[in-house]
C-alpha cells in the first residue's frame, strides 16, 4: 500500500530554473495538498484541491503553481526559482476535509 | 481563520518520565484538532484527532490528549516516555473547514537517558 508518493525526495535548483514536485495518492482521496515545511515554522498551506478540475490557493501560493487532472495526481511547480523556496515540501491526501491528512515523505528543494 | 499555539519550542524529559506537550487552539466553532509527529527526515504520522464527544482521546503509541473548551487546550500526554518518542511534535486544527489543516510551529522533544 503506497499511501502518498512524492518524487524527487532532494533537488538542488539554480536560482531562476523552474522544476515540478511530482505527488501522487493510490487511495482515491478527492482532497489533496501541498505544504513547506521551515525550520521552527510549522507547516503553512500553499495549495489545496478539493476535486480533480478544482484548485485553490493556501497561505503561501506565490511563486508556485497547481494543477489536478487526475484524482491520483496533484503536481506543483515551482517557476523562477528564488532562494526563498528552499524548504521541505509535503504533499498530503484526505478523504474528507476535515479529517485526517496523509502525508508523503516530503521532498527537500535547496535553491543557490 | 484558525490559529494553533505550542508554546514550548523544545522539551526535555528523562526516559520513563512522564510528558505533556500544550497546544491552545483558537478558532469560535468546535475545533477539530489533531497531533502527529515526526521523525527525523520523515514525513507526519497522525497520533490522534479529536472531533467531539469523550474529552479525553487516546491514541498510537501510548499517546492521549485532553480536550478542554475553558481553557482552549488540547495538550498530548504520555505516561512514560521511551526513547524512540523523540521526534517532533505538530498541534493541528481543521476548523471544520476543507482547506486543510492550520499547524502550530511545533514542540521538539528531547529524550535524555
Amino acid at each position: 500500500n503506497a499511501g502518498v508518493t512524492q518524487t524527487p525526495k532532494f533537488r538542488i535548483l539554480k536560482i531562476g530554473q523552474s522544476m515540478t514536485l511530482q505527488c501522487t495518492q493510490d487511495m482515491n482521496h478527492n482532497y489533496m495538498y501541498w505544504y513547506r515545511q521551515d525550520p521552527g515554522m510549522g507547516l503553512k498551506l500553499i495549495y489545496y484541491s478539493v476535486g480533480a478540475g478544482i484548485t485553490d490557493k493556501g497561505e503561501v501560493p506565490n511563486g508556485y503553481n497547481v494543477s489536478r487532472s487526475t484524482t491520483e495526481d496533484f503536481p506543483l511547480r515551482l517557476e523562477l526559482a528564488a532562494p526563498s523556496q528552499t524548504s521541505v515540501y509535503f504533499c498530503a491526501s484526505s478523504y474528507s476535509g476535515t479529517g485526517e491528512l496523509f502525508f508523503g515523505e516530503g521532498s527537500r528543494l535547496t535553491v543557490l | 481563520a484558525q490559529s494553533v499555539t505550542q508554546p514550548d519550542i523544545h522539551i526535555t524529559v528523562s526516559e520513563g518520565a512522564s510528558l505533556e506537550l500544550r497546544c491552545n487552539y483558537s478558532y469560535g466553532a468546535t475545533p477539530y484538532l489533531f497531533w502527529y509527529v515526526q521523525s527525523p527526515g520523515q514525513g507526519l504520522q497522525l497520533l490522534l484527532k479529536y472531533f467531539s464527544g469523550d474529552t479525553l482521546v487516546q491514541g498510537i503509541k501510548g499517546f492521549e490528549a485532553e480536550f478542554k473548551r475553558s481553557q482552549s487546550s488540547f495538550n498530548l500526554r504520555k505516561p512514560s516516555v521511551h526513547w524512540s518518542d523523540a521526534a517532533e511534535y505538530f498541534c493541528a486544527d481543521s476548523g471544520g473547514g476543507a482547506d486543510g489543516l492550520t499547524f502550530g510551529k511545533g514542540t521538539h522533544l528531547i529524550i535524555q537517558p
